[in-house]
């Protein structure tokens, strides 16, 4: 099976730097990935991440460290509207597009 | 069109009651997927539709049967709900073998089992 941690809940202010970290544990690895949902809509995909390193999507970015079951994403220049839940996902089938989502990490941003 | 669209919206449905919940894609993907998702909790895959097969059933009791008439459609038909059957319904689609896997979700269907 699979299982995910991530902080419940993150707070920081206009401007900031936020990092939120994802350690999992799977039977087999099929890649990282990263949704935003806010209150009311539906999970949006940020970021993916199948091998070790950095990817980068403007403002956000996202790691990953295959050998420690380890990423995070970073959400810089962080603005109001980025006030959401953050869900790391692992892939369920090879294909890597059938997912397993940690528990969410609520962010809110204050100005 | 990067839509996926889902029918109704919201549904109240007493546990007698047969429903379908609809969805439908048209960015051409050849997965599609049903997710559960309770408030303040994550999605949790339910179903996987890959080029119109059935390849993964997470377990979903039988009162959920879900099915794809073509690769563009996806239903999901309910009978014999329980009250904590109540929650976000949430379709989603994605190429099967994408290259960077991104899932497009459509907006849901909040069903409340009376």
């Amino acid at each position: 099976g699979q299982s995910l941690e991530q902080p419940s809940e993150v707070t920081a202010v206009e401007g900031a730097i936020v990092q939120i970290n994802c350690t999992y544990q799977t039977s087999g690895f099929y890649g990282l990935s990263w949704y935003q949902q806010h209150d009311g809509g539906a999970p949006t995909f940020l970021s993916y991440n199948a091998l070790d390193g950095l990817e980068e999507t403007g403002r956000f970015s996202s790691f990953l460290s295959r050998s420690d079951s380890y990423g995070y994403l970073l959400l810089q220049e962080l603005q109001m509207k980025d006030s959401a839940s953050y869900f790391c996902a692992v892939g369920a089938n090879q294909a890597g597009t059938a997912l397993i989502f940690g528990k969410g990490t609520t962010l809110s941003v204050s100005s | 069109d990067t839509e996926v669209t889902q029918t109704p919206k919201h549904l109240v449905m007493g546990m007698t009651n047969k429903k379908s919940l609809k969805c439908e894609q048209h960015m051409g993907h050849r997965a599609m997927y049903w997710y559960k998702q309770k408030a303040k909790k994550p999605p949790e895959l339910m179903f996987v539709y890959s080029y119109e097969k059935l390849s993964i059933n997470e377990s979903v009791p039988s009162r959920f049967s879900p099915e794809c008439p073509n690769s563009s459609l996806l239903n999901l038909h309910l009978h014999a709900l329980q009250p904590e059957d109540s929650a976000l319904y949430l379709c989603a689609s994605s190429q099967p073998r994408a290259i960077n896997t991104e899932a497009f979700f459509g907006q849901g269907t909040r069903l409340t089992v009376v």
